[in-house]
C-alpha cells in the first residue's frame, strides 16, 4: 500500500517570499491533516479536511496560511508571505481511523 | 483543553537496558493514546496504540497500558537495541474531530 506522498522534501525561501507545499494522501482516506513541527517541539494542528471539506482550522494563521484540498484528494499548504518563524517540518497525514504521516517537507526561512 | 505530557529528553541508555518514557494525559471523556516514533530523517509512525481504559498496545517489543486511574500511558520496553534510537512522542486523540494532539516528544538514543 502506498504512503501519503508529500512534496518537495526540503525548501529554502527568503522572508515574504509564498510557498506551497503538496499532499497526497493514502487511497480511500477521507480525513487530511496538515502539522506544523518546530524543531524540539511535537507536531501540531494547523488544518483537518473531512473530504473537501475542512473540519478545524483554528490554529491556522489565516492571515498567511492556505489550504485546499480539492476533489477530496490531494491537498496544497501555501504560506504568503512566510515569516522566519515559519521554518518548520510541514507534515500531512490521512486516516481512516489511524493516522499515517508523510515524510514532511522542511522549511528553512532566511 | 485536551493536553499531552511527556518525560523531557534526551534519554540515553546502554543496550539492553530497560525502558520507560513517561507520558501522562488531560483529556474530556474517552480519548483513544498512542505512541509515535520518528526514526532520524524519516516520518512519524506510529508504533503502538489504545483505545480504551486498561487496553495494552504492543509491537516491536514495546508496551504502553492506557490508565485512566493515573491519566497515563507510559511506554517500556524490556531490553532496548541502538536501532532503537529515535524520538517518541507521546499523543492522544478525542474531541469531536479526533485529531492527534502530540506531547513534545522524548529523543532516545541507545549505545552499543
Amino acid at each position: 500500500e502506498a504512503g501519503v506522498a508529500q512534496s518537495p522534501r526540503y525548501k529554502i525561501i527568503e522572508k515574504r517570499q509564498s510557498v506551497a507545499f503538496w499532499c497526497n494522501p493514502i487511497s480511500g482516506h477521507a480525513t487530511l491533516y496538515w502539522y506544523q513541527q518546530i524543531l524540539g517541539q511535537g507536531p501540531k494542528l494547523l488544518i483537518q479536511f473531512q473530504n473537501n471539506g475542512v473540519v478545524d482550522d483554528s490554529q491556522l494563521p489565516k492571515d498567511r496560511f492556505s489550504a485546499e484540498r480539492l476533489k477530496g484528494v490531494d491537498s496544497t499548504l501555501k504560506i504568503q508571505p512566510a515569516k522566519l518563524e515559519d521554518s518548520a517540518v510541514y507534515l500531512c497525514a490521512s486516516s481512516l481511523r489511524v493516522a499515517f504521516f508523510g515524510q514532511g517537507t522542511r522549511l528553512t526561512v532566511v | 483543553g485536551n493536553s499531552v505530557t511527556q518525560m523531557e529528553g534526551p534519554v540515553t541508555l546502554s543496550e539492553e537496558a530497560f525502558l520507560t518514557i513517561n507520558c501522562t494525559y488531560t483529556a474530556t471523556g474517552y480519548p483513544s493514546l498512542f505512541w509515535y516514533v520518528q526514526y532520524p530523517g524519516e516520518g512519524l509512525q506510529l508504533l503502538l496504540k489504545a483505545t480504551k481504559a486498561d487496553d495494552k498496545g504492543s509491537n516491536k517489543g514495546f508496551e504502553a497500558t492506557y490508565r485512566k486511574e493515573t491519566t497515563s500511558f507510559h511506554l517500556e520496553k524490556g531490553s532496548v537495541q541502538v536501532s532503537d534510537s529515535a524520538v517518541y512522542f507521546c499523543a492522544l486523540s478525542g474531541g469531536s474531530q479526533g485529531n492527534l494532539i502530540f506531547g513534545k516528544g522524548t529523543k532516545l538514543s541507545v549505545k552499543p
